[in-house]
């Protein structure tokens, strides 16, 4: 199957400072990445939709300028964390989808953020 | 509303006994349903997946499924459960509208008992 790369694995950063996740389909063209968050022992919760080259589609409670979302290509798309809090430490996810010929949703590996 | 329910938030098998988890969902356009399992601080696998035709799927790790239209489920089973299937699982259901995200329910964990 499709490969979706999700990198860092892990981060830890200080409080208050910002931090940057990525999102790659490494052999296909994405036309939708989705990134869902993910607290213990708890369900994926989407937080935003984004398609190439537009804005990302915020789910609602989700606050478009602390988590910042960028889609620059169809096969790339970044997630920012900014001005983290412990409250902002979980697993976060990306998810890519090629449409048409949809078949599944690839999924990243995820990546653990702890703010401190 | 759209939605999936996983009614069974934890259950216990004895190693080599039969396994059933519970899936329900409530979507407005045709869907697209997937069970995926998800080991302790690790990504998602997907077991597999139901777009159309025979309502029983076949999965990997001798995983099946039984779409069942009029009850709106989606029940994962599987006859003899190995000690290394203790993990949590996830319903989700999506379609092929293009850019739709898949829901996610929220999940069962399975435990297995020697």
């Amino acid at each position: 199957g499709a490969v979706v790369s999700q990198h860092p694995s892990w981060v830890i950063c200080k409080s208050g400072t910002s931090v940057k996740i990525e999102c790659r389909s490494l052999d296909f063209q994405a036309t939708t990445m989705f990134w869902y968050r993910q607290f213990p022992k708890q369900s994926l919760m989407l937080m935003a939709t984004s398609n190439e080259g537009s804005k990302a589609t915020y789910e609602q409670g989700v606050e478009k300028d602390k988590f910042l979302i960028n889609h620059a290509s169809l096969t790339l798309s970044t997630l920012t964390v900014t001005s983290a809090h412990p409250e902002d430490s979980s697993f976060y996810i990306c998810s890519a989808r090629q449409d048409p010929g949809y078949t599944e949703a690839f999924f990243g590996q995820g990546t653990r953020l702890t703010v401190v | 509303a759209q939605s999936v329910t996983q009614p069974d938030i934890h259950i216990t098998v004895s190693e080599g006994a039969s396994l059933e988890l519970r899936c329900n969902y409530s979507y407005g356009a045709t869907p697209y349903l997937f069970w995926y399992v998800q080991s302790p601080g690790q990504g998602l696998q997907l077991l597999l997946k139901y777009f159309s035709g025979d309502t029983l799927v076949q999965g990997i790790k001798g995983f099946e499924a039984e779409f069942k239209r009029s009850q709106s489920s989606f029940n994962l089973r599987k006859p003899s459960v190995h000690w290394s299937d203790a993990a949590e699982y996830f319903c989700a259901v999506g379609s092929n509208q293009a850019g739709t995200a898949l829901i996610f329910g929220k999940g069962t964990t399975l435990s297995v008992s020697s």
